[in-house]
């Protein structure tokens, strides 16, 4: 069945240190895939999204390229902020029955 | 445009008692998702709704139910509670198909 692998964390990084998530999937046809953000004691955000293979969401400095080669949808930033700490979880999207997969989440502190 | 709404923002109840959480989806979006996100865990998907109808249900016992109204709002009803139902719960919308979902606030319920 379709499904979401998610780097487990906790992760934990120094201020303007480098990002990166990974998160694989597994899906029959073709998804498109997500990255949601979750702040703490809120619901969820979605961050950004890439539909077909070799696109590339970004938004507020993270990204993430659909490589369906590898079945990847990692999230990258170059320069994390202590504001950037939260969960971020994978997610994906298929067209038969509307089904959204998520990840287990990945907790990412940043400290000053 | 206004986002997706639930109420309330926290419940208590007593364990056997019931609870019903609401969620107002984005205005123009049809297709209401239900999840649970207990503490420490990912987000469990329980119940998706489309113009009325339920459409797919998550691995949960049959106390856990919901309708959606004409209006495309949306009821989850839990009945019998127990302890571990403590959880937070997640309303999304979204347009019906391989779009993006929009999460409200969610619904801290806790059960004594």
């Amino acid at each position: 069945g379709d499904s979401v692998t998610q780097m487990e964390g906790p992760v934990t990084l120094s201020e303007e240190a480098f990002l990166t998530i990974n998160c694989t999937y597994t899906a029959t046809g073709y998804p498109s895939l997500f990255w949601y953000v979750q702040y703490p004691g809120e619901g969820l955000q979605l961050l950004l999204k890439a539909t077909k293979a070799d696109d590339k969401g970004s938004n507020k400095g993270f990204e993430a390229t659909y490589r369906k080669e590898t079945t990847s949808f990692h999230l990258e930033k170059g320069s994390v902020q202590v504001s950037d700490s939260a969960v971020y979880f994978c997610a994906l999207s298929t067209f038969s029955g509307n089904q959204f997969y998520f990840g287990t989440g990945t907790s990412l502190t940043v400290i000053p | 445009e206004a986002g997706v709404t639930q109420s309330p923002t926290h419940l208590i109840k007593t364990r056997g008692q019931q609870a019903t959480l609401r969620c107002s989806p984005i205005s123009g979006h049809t297709s209401v998702y239900w999840y649970q996100q207990a503490l420490g865990l990912g987000l469990q998907f329980l119940l998706w709704y489309d113009e009325g109808e339920e459409r797919n249900r998550g691995n949960f016992p049959p106390r856990f139910s919901g309708r959606q109204f004409p209006n495309y709002s949306s009821e989850l009803n839990v009945n019998a509670l127990e302890l571990e139902d403590s959880a937070l719960y997640l309303c999304a919308s979204s347009r019906f198909g391989r779009y993006e979902q929009y999460f409200g606030p969610g619904t801290r319920l806790t059960v004594t």
